[in-house]
C-alpha cells in the first residue's frame, strides 16, 4: 500500500519566517495531496490540496510544490503568525485507492511571538 | 450547517465494557469515513461508506470493531468489548462525491479505556 513520509515532526520558527513542511509518497499512482491542519482539540481541517496535472498551487500565505518525478511534496507557509501554529498532516489518494487518504505522520508547527 | 456531530466528545470506560460512538454526517454528503488516532500511529482508515454501504473495512482493527450507516444521516463505530489499547480519538469525517474532495471532519470523540 501507500507508504507517506512526512519532515520535520516539530518545527518551530518566529513569527513572520517562513516555515515549510515536506512529505514523500511510494506509490507512482498518487494523484491527489490535500494538506490539513488540526489544532488542539479538533478535527483536521483542509488547508490547500494540488492535483498530479499541476506543479504549484498558491493560496495566499500557503503554498504547495508537487514533484512527481522525485514523488515528494510540500507546503509552504509564508509570514508565519502565532495562529498558524497546529499540527500539519500531508495525505495521498493513489488512483487505485478508492478514494482513500493515507496520511503522514503530522508536523507540529510552532510560531513564537 | 454545522458540520460534523461526534456523540459523545469524550468517554471514559473500563476494559471489557461496550461502547458506542455516534456520527451525523453533513447533510447531502454521500461519504462517511470512520478514523482513528493515536500517537504511535498517526491517523487511520478504519472504514467508509458509500450512500450508506461499507466499501472497505479494511482498516477495522479486529472483530471487536464494528460500524453501521442506518441511514444518509446517522452511524455508529461500536467497540465490543473494549480493551486498553483502543485508548485513542476517533473521528468521523464526511464529503461529496469522490474522494477528490474535501473531507470534512467532526471535532472527534476521545476515548479512554481503563
Amino acid at each position: 500500500g501507500e507508504n507517506v513520509e512526512q519532515h520535520p515532526s516539530t518545527l518551530s520558527v518566529q513569527e513572520g519566517d517562513s516555515a515549510v513542511i515536506k512529505c514523500t509518497y511510494s506509490d507512482s499512482a498518487s494523484n491527489y495531496f490535500p494538506w490539513y491542519k488540526q489544532e488542539l482539540g479538533k478535527g483536521p481541517q483542509l488547508i490547500i490540496d494540488i492535483r498530479s496535472n499541476v506543479g504549484e498551487k498558491k493560496d495566499q500565505r500557503i503554498a504547495v510544490t508537487l514533484n512527481k518525478t522525485a514523488k515528494h511534496f510540500s507546503l509552504h507557509i509564508t509570514e508565519t503568525q502565532p495562529e498558524d501554529s497546529a499540527v500539519y498532516f500531508c495525505a495521498v489518494i493513489s488512483s487505485g485507492s478508492a478514494r482513500q487518504l493515507t496520511f503522514g505522520s503530522g508536523t507540529q508547527l510552532t510560531v513564537l511571538p | 450547517d454545522a458540520g460534523v456531530i461526534q456523540s459523545p466528545r469524550h468517554e471514559v470506560t473500563e476494559m471489557g465494557q461496550e461502547v458506542t460512538l455516534r456520527c451525523k454526517p453533513i447533510s447531502g454528503h454521500d461519504y462517511l469515513f470512520w478514523y482513528r488516532q493515536t500517537m504511535m500511529r498517526g491517523l487511520e482508515l478504519l472504514i467508509y461508506f458509500n450512500n450508506n454501504v461499507p466499501i472497505d473495512d479494511s482498516g477495522m482493527p479486529e472483530d471487536r470493531f464494528s460500524a453501521k450507516m442506518p441511514n444518509a444521516s446517522f452511524s455508529t463505530l461500536k467497540i465490543q468489548p473494549s480493551e486498553p489499547r483502543d485508548s485513542a480519538v476517533y473521528f468521523c469525517a464526511s464529503s461529496v462525491g469522490t474522494g477528490y474532495n474535501e473531507q470534512f471532519f467532526g471535532p472527534g470523540t476521545r476515548l479512554t479505556v481503563l
